[in-house]
């Protein structure tokens, strides 16, 4: 079955303790990006890859960091989390730019 | 810069009922518009991707269509039922000309809720 799959789904954790949320899609995708979604933010997009060691910032970047070594992975790293980077995220691909993007199940983080 | 923008914000319906959902976005440069489905706490399912040269795309019950010229969008649910409650969100995705190249814009949404 075609899908993007996180892990983990939930996590809490204390200010400051590094954390890896990790990303992973089995349909050849070119392209991936995470999002953090927010109570009347929206969806924002923190950082997107285009192929395997290109990576970019999104709008919401600071905070945060990526890598993409393989194609098939992308994860998220919070060196230092902080309380304001309480969110649910998303990881999604796509296998071009600008064809359908499919989307995990979300990692609901809670940084206390 | 792409602003999308979705009306109703919250809708709530008798089952059976046929309803549409609104989309509308500022730069009418699109390669294509994404419709989406957020249950509660979980992920987002893509129900339609229309593409810029397309006026309508159908899947099952759901019928989407666009009009590029106008910047819009709209869903269209027939004999809607209770397990369609749920936010659905439209995105288009940024051009080659701007930064973010292939970021998703999305919509707030709008929360659908379907009574029996």
């Amino acid at each position: 079955e075609a899908q993007v799959t996180q892990n983990p789904r939930y996590l809490i954790t204390v200010t400051g303790k590094k954390l890896t949320v990790t990303c992973s899609q089995n349909m050849n995708h070119e392209y991936m990006s995470w999002y953090r979604q927010d109570p009347g933010l929206g969806l924002r997009q923190i950082y997107y890859s285009m192929n395997v060691e290109v990576t970019d910032k999104g709008d919401v970047p600071e905070g945060y960091k990526v890598s993409r070594k393989e194609k098939r992975n992308f994860p998220l790293i919070l060196e230092s989390p902080s309380p304001n980077q309480t969110s649910l995220y998303f990881c999604a691909s796509s296998l071009g730019l600008t064809t359908e993007a499919f989307f995990g199940q979300g990692t609901r983080l809670t940084v206390v | 810069k792409q602003e999308v923008t979705q009306i109703p914000a919250a809708l709530s319906v008798p089952e059976g009922e046929n309803l549409v959902l609104n989309c509308s976005f500022t730069d009418s440069a699109i390669y294509n518009l994404q419709w989406f489905r957020q249950d509660p706490g979980k992920g987002l399912t893509s129900l339609l991707l229309i593409q810029s040269s397309q006026r309508e795309q159908t899947s099952g019950r759901l019928n989407a269509s666009l009009d590029k010229s106008s910047g819009r969008s709209t869903l269209y649910i027939a004999a809607s039922q209770p397990g369609d409650s749920a936010t659905y969100l439209c995105a288009v995705p940024n051009d080659a000309g701007g930064t973010s190249y292939g970021k998703l814009t999305f919509g707030q949404g709008t929360i659908l809720t379907v009574h029996p």
